[in-house]
């Protein structure tokens, strides 16, 4: 089944402390995205990458990174988690030249 | 950067209504597309406009693609209980490398039996 997989999908965390949320596809997509979703704020692109060991900055990175070191995964990475990092997260792909993107089930991060 | 917005930010309607949302933006587009990201889950495409003009359905779904290239509209006939949840708007924006996409704030719509 083509799917996109994240986990943890539900992850409390302190301030600080480093942690990653991994993200898998199965469809060979090209394209990867994270994106964090608040309420009244819809989605927003915090990184994306083009291909393997191409990324770059989406609308808010400030206190993220990413890697894509293979082409189905596309972690993304809190190296000292804060508060306002609390948010929805999830992971999208896309094959190139394609408009229909496929999203994981998402992420709930919660930093206290 | 480009931004999208859509309205009514959030719409209580009763089963069997007829449903109507829309997205806007200053900048001109050349492709809307419609998600719809059902409680728990990720959002998932609904249906996808490529021209000016054009009207496309999926079941009880019509969606239209402006004149103006500005604006996208999307109606829901005959609401169920299962069209509750966020419907967003996204559109593609140069970047780059190619073409990434920016989606709007979402309109939720919640259906009363």
């Amino acid at each position: 089944e083509a799917q996109v997989t994240q986990n943890p999908r539900y992850l409390i965390t302190v301030t600080g402390k480093k942690l990653t949320v991994t993200c898998s596809q199965n469809m060979n997509h090209e394209y990867m995205s994270w994106y964090r979703q608040d309420p009244g704020l819809g989605l927003r692109q915090i990184y994306y990458s083009m291909n393997v060991e191409v990324t770059d900055k989406g609308d808010v990175p400030e206190g993220y990174k990413v890697s894509r070191k293979e082409k189905r995964n596309f972690p993304l990475i809190l190296e000292s988690p804060s508060p306002n990092q609390t948010s929805l997260y999830f992971c999208a792909s896309r094959a190139r030249g394609n408009t229909e993107a496929f999203f994981g089930q998402g992420t709930r991060l919660t930093v206290v | 950067g480009q931004q999208l917005n859509q309205s009514p930010q959030s719409m209580f309607i009763q089963e069997g209504e007829d449903v109507s949302m829309n997205c806007t933006s200053s900048s001109i587009f050349n492709t809307w597309l419609w998600y719809k990201q059902e409680p728990g889950e990720g959002p998932v495409l609904l249906i996808a406009l490529y021209k000016a003009g054009e009207l496309t359905s999926n079941g009880r779904l019509t969606a239209q693609f402006g004149i103006t290239r500005k604006d996208s509209f999307l109606n829901i006939s005959a609401s169920i209980p299962s069209d509750v949840g966020i419907y967003f708007c996204a559109a593609p924006v140069l970047d780059n490398y190619g073409q990434n996409f920016v989606f709007g704030p979402g309109t939720r719509l919640s259906v009363l039996p």
